[in-house]
């Protein structure tokens, strides 16, 4: 089986610009978060989505960033507008239902907002 | 308030020694603690975990001990090799949401 695939792994971005990052998730899992690391806060949950319904936003994140799930095999974190402050590694796992003690992390996307 | 704490932050171990990583939490609805590896390029990865009702899970060279009373666990990585160089974060999971901790940063010297 494959694994969680994010596109694309890197992205350089100018200050204001709007990104989307991509995310299909492990075929059969229902969970899907997307989160922020960075080195000095660590991993930062920005989103999470239950068979497609948004369970949590992420709160401080809600007004630059969106996540969407169209399908139950795909999901796009847009942030606009972006800035430098948002320069940071976007990584998306997917669990079965309710194991979000066993996710499954795709390689992530180094995202740099110059 | 940070509901996971890692520590050391950093860690450096001969090849051969036994490495320990520490982890304590606040919430005691906490069911569920996942150890996460990662390498640098790489998502995190499941390594081994372990339930609330268990005192201790082992897999291979990898043992967690966990004291309930305490709301402390440890990871113990023996016969360290360089190729366990890596970042490790302790998670707690209520069923409802999990919490990772900031990292432990391992670096095992042959």
């Amino acid at each position: 089986d494959a694994g969680v695939t994010q596109t694309p792994r890197h992205e350089v971005a100018e200050k204001g610009q709007t990104i989307i990052l991509k995310c299909e998730p492990v075929s059969g899992h229902n969970d899907l978060f997307w989160y922020r690391q960075t080195k000095i806060q660590g991993l930062e949950l920005l989103s999470y989505f239950r068979s497609k319904s948004l369970m949590e936003d992420g709160g401080a994140f809600k007004d630059r960033f969106k996540a969407e799930m169209l399908n139950s095999s795909f999901s796009t974190l847009k942030i606009q507008p972006t800035e430098p402050k948002d320069s940071a590694v976007y990584l998306c796992a997917s669990s079965l239902r309710g194991r979000q003690d066993t996710q499954y992390f795709g390689p992530g996307t180094r995202l740099l907002v110059l | 308030q940070q509901q996971v704490r890692q520590s050391p932050q950093s860690l450096t171990v001969w090849e051969g020694e036994t490495a320990i990583l520490n982890c304590s939490y606040e919430d005691s609805t906490f069911n569920y603690f996942p150890w996460y590896q990662q390498f640098p390029g790489e998502g995190p990865a499941l390594l081994i975990s372990i339930s609330s009702v268990s005192d201790k899970k082992e897999d291979g060279r990898f043992t967690i001990f966990f004291n309930k009373r305490e709301k402390k666990l440890s990871l113990h990585i023996t016969d360290s090799q360089p190729g366990d160089s890596a970042t490790y974060f302790c998670a707690g999971d209520n069923n409802n949401r999990i919490f990772f901790g900031d990292g432990t940063q391992l670096v095992v010297k042959p």
